[in-house]
């Protein structure tokens, strides 16, 4: 059985960080790559990062480039997202999320998703 | 990047209705085109990708259609288990967008 298991959300200050970490279990996992979605309180989904399955190929939303870094350790079966300077819009719950494919650019779909861990940036 | 909308925003239905979900992306996506279900307080699941393919495990009441920049999301005979939110995403170039979401709700 397929589990991805979220970690790491806080309530966290304007300007702080947070580390969120993603156990994945059942799968080969290097094989695939690794997105990490956000879903804002009541509003849609928003793909936030991508990683591929080598983790030599790393992808972002315009709206977290510079401030969030995704990476993974495919030995420990982990994929984390180091989220930097945040704002009161990163109020979300982050899922991680697994890919059909191994890289970020062959035309996939997120199959397997986790229950999410919550950010909450207020001061 | 690809910007994806769909319409209605939100719908109300009874059992046994033939429901349809449109999605549209800015630019052709070819069929690369995914629909997600999400249930109140629930992760979201993947429904179809590749416009009509359905995940495994998905009922036959269920189907896709569309290419190029319009889709289509068609639930034959709408069952209460099946209100909830859907949502489409485009995985043709990255980064992956989602469209804003259709609520489905009962009548």
């Amino acid at each position: 059985e397929i589990q991805l298991l979220e970690s790491g959300g806080d309530l966290v200050q304007p300007g702080g960080s947070l580390r969120l970490s993603c156990a994945a279990s059942g799968f080969t996992f290097s094989n695939y790559a690794m997105s990490w979605v956000r879903q804002a309180p009541g509003k849609g989904l928003e793909w936030v990062s991508g990683i591929s399955g080598s983790g030599g190929s790393t992808y972002y939303a315009d709206s977290v480039r510079g401030r969030f870094t995704v990476s993974r350790d495919n030995y420990k079966s982990t994929v984390s997202l180091l989220v930097n300077n945040l704002r009161a819009e990163d109020t979300a719950l982050y899922y991680c999320v697994k890919d059909h494919c191994g890289s970020m650019t062959c035309p996939s779909r997120f199959d397997y998703w986790g229950q999410g861990t919550l950010v909450t940036v207020s001061s | 990047d690809i910007q994806m909308t769909q319409s209605p925003s939100s719908l109300s239905a009874s059992v046994g209705d033939r429901v349809t979900v449109t999605c549209r992306a800015s630019q052709s996506i070819s069929s690369y085109l995914n629909w997600y279900q999400q249930k109140p307080g629930k992760a979201p699941e993947l429904l179809i990708y590749a416009v009509s393919s359905l995940q495994s495990g998905v009922p036959s009441r269920f189907s896709g259609s569309g290419s190029g920049t319009d889709f289509t999301l068609t639930i034959s005979s709408l069952q209460a288990e099946d209100f909830a939110t859907y949502y489409c995403q485009q995985s043709h170039s990255n980064p992956r967008t989602f469209g804003p979401g259709t609520k489905v709700e009962i009548k």
